[in-house]
């Protein structure tokens, strides 16, 4: 099994200030990686697919990045609706979710 | 616009077979383009992937619940369902339903998920 680790668990950030966060794969998953986002009581939405590509209807602030075991995704400019737990998951082999990082005001 | 939505039990005893359905509407099952997927979520925790089918009955499941999981399709009901048998406490999740690309195997549509309590 491809183990996912997402740091950091959590993530203090101000509206406005830009957020990044790292999600590690325990071998390569090439760009077979997407992120999601959930909030409290909802289902997860895709955000990013091929490591890099937006899904539709995501606003350009959302990119991803990285390819192999290491990958990044970055929000340019935080806003109030992004405060959500961001999941990583690969899926080069079955699928696997990394743990999660809780974006989180400051 | 496609919706999905889980039915089934809210509560299931130890040792049961825990079983949900998925009804689609805004779109068909028997697409070729979507894998239909059950994933977990125990409270307060990260996601689980269970399994996927394709409309043809072609089924892929998480090794580690393969052998207590069965994910079947009814095309004429526009409808797939989970079983997960001899269930226990650790077995207590949202479980959600979606549709899978299959072109970028990724979930892009989820049902809003349903709390399965194995309690006695």
């Amino acid at each position: 099994e491809i183990v996912m680790t997402q740091s950091p668990a959590t993530l203090s950030v101000s509206p406005g200030e830009r957020a990044t966060l790292s999600c590690r794969a325990s071998q390569s998953v090439s760009s077979n990686l997407a992120w999601y986002q959930q909030k409290p009581g909802q289902a997860p939405r895709l955000l990013i697919y091929g490591a890099s590509t937006r899904a539709t209807g995501i606003p350009a602030r959302f990119s991803g990045s990285g390819s192999g075991t290491e990958f990044t995704l970055t929000i340019s400019s935080l806003q109030s609706e992004d405060f959500a737990v961001y999941y990583c998951q690969q899926y080069n082999n079955w699928w696997t979710f990394g743990q999660g990082t809780k974006v989180e005001i400051k | 616009q496609v919706q999905l939505q889980e039915s089934g039990p809210g509560l299931v005893k130890p040792s049961q077979t825990l079983s949900l359905t998925c009804t689609v509407s805004g779109g068909s099952i028997s697409s070729g383009d979507y894998y239909w997927s059950w994933i977990r979520q125990p409270p307060g925790k990260g996601l689980e992937w269970i399994g996927y089918i394709y409309y043809s009955g072609s089924t892929y499941y998480n090794p580690s619940l393969k052998s207590r999981v069965t994910i079947s399709v009814d095309t004429s009901k526009n409808q797939f369902s989970l079983k997960l048998s001899s269930v226990t406490a650790a077995d207590t999740a949202v479980y959600y339903c979606a549709r899978v690309l299959v072109t970028t195997v990724t979930a892009d549509y989820w049902g809003q998920g349903t709390l399965v309590t194995v309690s006695s």
